[in-house]
């Protein structure tokens, strides 16, 4: 059974930086591209970043390039995103999701909740 | 970067009733498209990919089409179990867009 489990979320201040990460198991975790996606409080889908299987191709959304840092862990089945200089607009739910080219973001974990406040 | 533009915002229909939803793209993004459920306090749920090929285990109810900039996601017959917000996503191009989303409710 695939499963992605996110964490690492948690109340950080404004300019403070935090680290989340995504444990994936029941597939193999090396042939997949991941991607992050948020969703502030009440708010819709918004893609926040991509990596390929390799680490070879990364995508950034303009929202937080220059801020985030997506990377992965393939021998240890781990995704993760580095986020400093925190705002109070990415203050979200941070979900991970698998991605193939034919059946995209069909997997995706139950998210874990960043909250920007001073 | 492409505006994936969803409509209704949202819909009140009657059990049993066919509901529509239009996903539209500011370009054309051939049949890059994928449709998700999301219920209240979990994560999406994939529906469609590949604007109308169905999710293993999703329903035949619902259904996915359309090509280049329109696209639709059609369920047959509305069942309480369908409450929720639904959402396109193009991935034709980056950065990957998602629409505003698309919240059923029953009437």
């Amino acid at each position: 059974e695939v499963q992605l489990v996110e964490s690492g979320g948690g109340l950080v201040k404004p300019g403070g930086s935090l680290r989340l990460s995504c444990a994936a198991s029941g597939f193999t975790f090396s042939v997949y591209s991941m991607n992050w996606v948020r969703q502030a409080p009440g708010k819709g889908l918004e893609w926040v970043s991509s990596i390929s299987s390799s680490s070879n191709n990364i995508y950034y959304a303009d929202s937080v390039k220059g801020r985030f840092t997506i990377s992965r862990d393939n021998a240890e089945n781990s995704l993760y995103l580095q986020m400093n200089s925190l705002r109070v607009e990415d203050t979200a739910v941070y979900y991970c999701a698998r991605y193939t080219v034919t059946e995209p973001l069909d997997y995706w974990g139950q998210g874990t909740l960043v909250t920007v406040s001073s | 970067d492409i505006q994936m533009t969803q409509s209704p915002f949202s819909v009140s229909a009657s059990v049993g009733d066919r509901v529509t939803i239009t996903c539209r793209a500011s370009q054309g993004i051939y049949n890059s498209l994928a449709w998700f459920q999301q219920k209240p306090g979990k994560a999406p749920k994939s529906l469609i990919y590949a604007a109308s090929s169905l999710q293993s285990g999703v329903p035949s109810k619902f259904s996915g089409s359309g090509s280049g900039a329109e696209f639709t996601l059609t369920i047959s017959s509305l069942q309480p179990e369908d409450i929720a917000t639904y959402y396109c996503l193009q991935y034709d191009s980056f950065p990957r867009t998602f629409g505003q989303g698309t919240k059923v409710e029953i009437k």
